[in-house]
């Protein structure tokens, strides 16, 4: 089984800071990767597919890179809707989603 | 507009059996794979089982394999899971989701239900 570690798992910003989310897979998954935004109390939101690709309608200051073993996700200017906790999840092989990245209130 | 509406949930005693619902719309159901995902309080994501829509091929999470049946009826665009042989650590909400291209199971999900609780606890 492929199994995803997300870091750090909690992260403390001030609105308008940039922040990295970054997320290793135990095997390389190419660039099958995706990155989802929870809010308490409700469903996973997908951000970010294909470890860079926009999903329509996400705001272009969350971002996405790497491939192979390594990704990260990035939010150019942290805004108060943002404060949220990030999932990835690989899918080169079904599924296995990291356990997440809290990103709460400085 | 895009929509998935589970139902099912609630509270059984371990060993016992439960089947949730995911009822679509807003799309073509039967030319999309889908999955059930789940979430224990407090914690992370879990994909349990998926389903394709063209062939109905399924897989399993190893912790629910030989326990947990998906399946799907595409004239009534809705998704089933059925379980049993319940156990605490199944406690979970569980989310239905689509997966946002038209055939794979190794696919992200771009639609999601609000989820439906399942508690298992004598």
């Amino acid at each position: 089984d492929i199994q995803m570690t997300q870091s750090p798992s909690t992260l403390s910003a001030f609105v308008g800071d940039r922040v990295t989310i970054t997320c290793r897979a135990s095997q390389s998954i190419s660039s099958w990767l995706a990155w989802y935004q929870q809010k308490p109390g409700k469903a996973p939101k997908l951000l970010i597919y294909k470890a860079s690709s926009l999903e329509s309608g996400v705001p272009s200051r969350f971002s996405g890179s790497g491939s192979g073993t390594e990704f990260t996700l990035t939010i150019s200017s942290l805004q108060p809707d943002d404060f949220a906790t990030y999932f990835c999840q690989q899918y080169v092989v079904y599924s296995t989603f990291g356990q997440g990245t809290k990103v709460e209130i400085k | 507009e895009v929509q998935l509406l589970e139902s099912g949930g609630g509270l059984v005693q371990p060993g016992g059996s439960l089947r949730l619902s995911c009822v679509a719309s807003g799309f073509t159901f039967s030319n999309y794979a889908m999955s059930w995902v789940r979430q224990a309080p407090g914690k992370g994501l879990e994909w349990v089982s998926g389903i394709r829509g063209s062939d109905l091929s399924t897989h399993y999470a190893d912790s629910v394999k030989g326990r947990f049946t998906i399946s799907r009826d595409n004239a009534k665009k809705t998704l089933y899971v059925q379980m049993s042989s319940l156990r605490a650590e199944d406690t979970a909400v569980y989310y239905c989701a689509k997966s946002s291209t038209v055939t794979d199971l190794n696919d992200a999900f771009d639609i999601w239900g609000r989820g439906t609780m399942v508690t298992v606890s004598p």
